[in-house]
């Protein structure tokens, strides 16, 4: 059972959006968010698509994005395409550890 | 272009050891800090360990603690996983990772190398 918690599947259709939620995520004292996004396909190793709740990296499309409220993140993908469907997890720091969630299974109709 | 990649996997008898290494190229590796994450079958991301740049800190999850030692050699470029007395829950595609930035955020993976602990 992991600290931060993720739905298990999550579905969309073509040029939809879809929403990926993570719940647990952490602050510093001085109120820094610890979250980040990455997006694993089959047989590839994980990418990062959203540092510190809501940068991406050079490269990454801007059809991702990510907020937070609360301890709750939230990564958004809009325009749905097929190269999506992949598992996205979200991360962050929580008892001197890094942690992951659970990862949710993309699947674009 | 900035790059990971990892050796040392097989197939091992539980109570057996292993060790992976994981050499990078194309950027300064004693400039960061670094990780081991794995994939288990069916049980997605799990962070395994983490190293400072100096090899001062060092953590691990709780799973492997007591059996797994993370290493570094920052002449060579490359970054070390020792594990010893492995279980059948260890087998899981082990990536190690680059960490960049006070969010804890891994930027740069290698494409993993396969632990499969079985008799």
């Amino acid at each position: 059972q992991s600290a931060l918690s993720q739905p298990a599947s999550v579905s969309g259709s073509l040029g939809q959006s879809i929403t990926i939620s993570c719940n647990g995520a952490s602050s510093d004292g001085g109120g820094y968010k610890y979250v980040s996004w990455y997006q694993q396909h089959p047989d590839k190793a994980p990418k990062l698509i959203i540092y510190d709740v809501s940068n991406r990296p050079s490269g990454v499309s801007t059809r991702f994005s990510g907020s937070m409220s609360g301890n709750t993140a939230s990564l958004t993908i809009s325009g749905l395409r097929a190269e999506d469907e992949a598992d996205y997890y979200c991360g962050s720091y929580l008892s001197s550890t890094r942690v992951f969630g659970g990862g949710t299974k993309l699947t674009v109709l | 272009e900035e790059q990971l990649a990892e050796s040392g996997g097989g197939l091992v008898q539980p109570g057996g050891s292993l060790r992976l290494s994981c050499a990078a190229s194309g950027f300064s590796f004693s400039d960061y800090e670094m990780n081991w994450v794995r994939r288990t079958p069916g049980k997605g991301l799990e962070w395994v360990s983490y190293i400072n740049r100096r090899s001062t800190t060092l953590t691990y999850a709780a799973t492997v603690k007591g059996r797994f030692s993370i290493s570094r050699d920052n002449a060579k470029n490359e970054l070390y996983l020792q594990m010893k007395s492995l279980r059948a829950d260890d087998t899981a595609i082990y990536y190690c990772a680059r960490e960049r930035g006070k969010g804890y955020n891994m930027d740069v993976w290698g494409q993993g190398t396969t632990v499969t602990v079985s008799s």
